[in-house]
């Protein structure tokens, strides 16, 4: 079955600071996979996301991410957060089917020290 | 831009009403979805459909149903809403891209549902 996990709960950083969101799967063949941001009130909206190729892919608000398939990871960074990327971060998978569904991890709240 | 709209942000229902969760989408997506969001749990997928009328269970189906007469239009249904539903619901619908499958869900703003 497809899960996702997310070991960090909470995570807080200096504003300026790099940022990494851990991000693991459990999926029997290749997953497609997706980061994405809530911001406080507001709806989920996509990051980026993972189909084939190139295993770094880049993604809006300067965020990237790098499928690791040996270590089924598929983690989320960005070389210097600003304050407005305090969030909720989700990492989502779906499998390759039409009527595959689509599972989150528990999300990472981001906090940004000022 | 691809729209998902959830007809009500906030409701407040007794415990024993039959409530209804409507959302549509304005994008022929195939696939429509919906979740509940509490703190710590993430987004769990409580049923999805691939089609109209056609309906799967995701991980916590129990005390709900769903109906998907139209393509662009999917009710959640609680049929006797306890407080153990109060929570933030969230509807998402996608595309089957063809040879790439599914590409990424769609939500809308998700309606907050307190049980009283």
């Amino acid at each position: 079955a497809q899960s996702v996990t997310q070991p960090d709960i909470h995570i807080t950083v200096s504003e300026g600071a790099s940022l990494e969101l851990r991000c693991n799967y459990s999926y029997g063949a290749t997953p497609y996979l997706f980061w994405y941001v809530q911001s406080p009130g507001q709806g989920l909206q996509l990051l980026l996301k993972y189909f084939s190729g190139d295993t770094l892919v880049q993604g809006i608000k300067g965020f990237e991410a790098e499928f690791k398939r040996s270590q089924s990871s598929f983690n989320l960074r960005k070389p210097s957060v600003h304050w407005s990327d305090a969030a909720e971060y989700f990492c989502a998978v779906v499998g390759y089917s039409s009527a595959s569904k689509i599972i989150f991890g528990s999300g990472t709240r981001l906090s940004i020290r000022p | 831009d691809v729209k998902v709209t959830q007809s009500s942000r906030y409701l407040v229902k007794r415990t024993g009403e039959k409530v209804f969760l409507e959302c549509v989408q304005d994008m022929d997506h195939e696939n429509m979805f919906w979740y509940r969001q509490d703190p710590g749990l993430g987004l769990r997928l409580i049923y999805f459909s691939y089609d109209v009328k056609m309906k799967e269970k995701g991980d916590i189906p129990e005390g709900y149903s769903v109906s998907r007469e139209k393509k662009e239009r999917f009710s959640l249904i609680l049929e006797s809403a306890s407080t153990n539903q109060t929570s933030m619901y969230l509807c998402a619908s996608s595309t089957t891209g063809g040879a790439w499958g599914n590409t990424e869900a769609f939500f809308g703003q998700g309606t907050r549902l307190t049980v009283v």
